[in-house]
């Protein structure tokens, strides 16, 4: 299965700044998700990326608060924009990967604290 | 929608005791079913899965069944041990071109020598 490079696995931001998530996956893969995680909560989809597309975002995220990249079949970045606290959160990425035997594999997450 | 209901937690068990976390879930046509688990401090790492009904996943003495009559996916272990607390989380990708994952809404297992 693939394995995913996520970084930076934390950081403690300044409300009203942003920050950038990056994920290296070491095969091409069609589809990347971005997740979130709240505090105690189960993980929300946040938007689907495509290569050479634009992100597909869910009902209540929208592309200026959460800007991504996709520049590859194997790289994505998450920005979370003009932060406040209620961005707190655990941020993922995700792949869907293999054919017959499939999976998700996610990455090790990105713990953001807004102060 | 699709949706995934989960068992609410916590739920705290004694070492060797039998564990059911039960999941029920609302798609159409027949979606691939899994489990996950998160340990204290890392991330999300697959459990187990079933893509059909009738199917049983199984891994780690964890064992769920895909039963389409009752729309269910329940976890079950036989002997849990301390090294089992986490949070589990059930999860459908329903078939088609939208290919992203839903998830339940956790439950935290505690396991206690």
């Amino acid at each position: 299965s693939a394995v995913i490079s996520q970084k930076p696995s934390r950081d403690i931001c300044q409300r009203g700044t942003s920050l950038t998530i990056q994920c290296q996956v070491d095969s091409q893969v069609t589809m990347m998700f971005w997740y979130r995680q709240q505090p105690g909560q189960s993980l929300t989809l946040i938007a689907t990326a495509n290569q050479g597309s634009e992100a597909t975002y869910e009902s209540g995220f929208v592309i200026d608060k959460f800007p991504i990249s996709r520049p590859n079949l194997t790289f994505s970045t998450l920005t979370v924009s003009n932060m406040s606290p209620e961005d707190s959160s655990i941020y993922l990425c995700s792949v869907e990967t293999g054919v017959q035997n499939y999976g998700y594999t996610f990455g090790s997450g990105t713990r953001l604290t807004v102060v | 929608g699709n949706s995934v209901t989960q068992m609410e937690g916590p739920v705290t068990l004694s070492e060797e005791a039998f564990l059911t976390i039960n999941c029920t879930y609302t798609a159409t046509g027949y979606p691939s079913l899994f489990w996950y688990v998160q340990y204290p401090g890392e991330g999300l790492q697959l459990l187990l899965k079933a893509t059909k009904a009738d199917d049983k996943g199984s891994n780690k003495g964890f064992e769920a069944t895909y039963r389409k009559e009752t729309t269910s996916f329940h976890l079950e272990k036989g002997s849990v041990q301390v090294s089992d607390s986490a949070v589990y989380f059930c999860a459908l990708r329903k078939p088609g071109s939208a290919r992203q994952l839903t998830f339940g809404s956790g439950t935290q297992l505690t396991v206690l020598p």
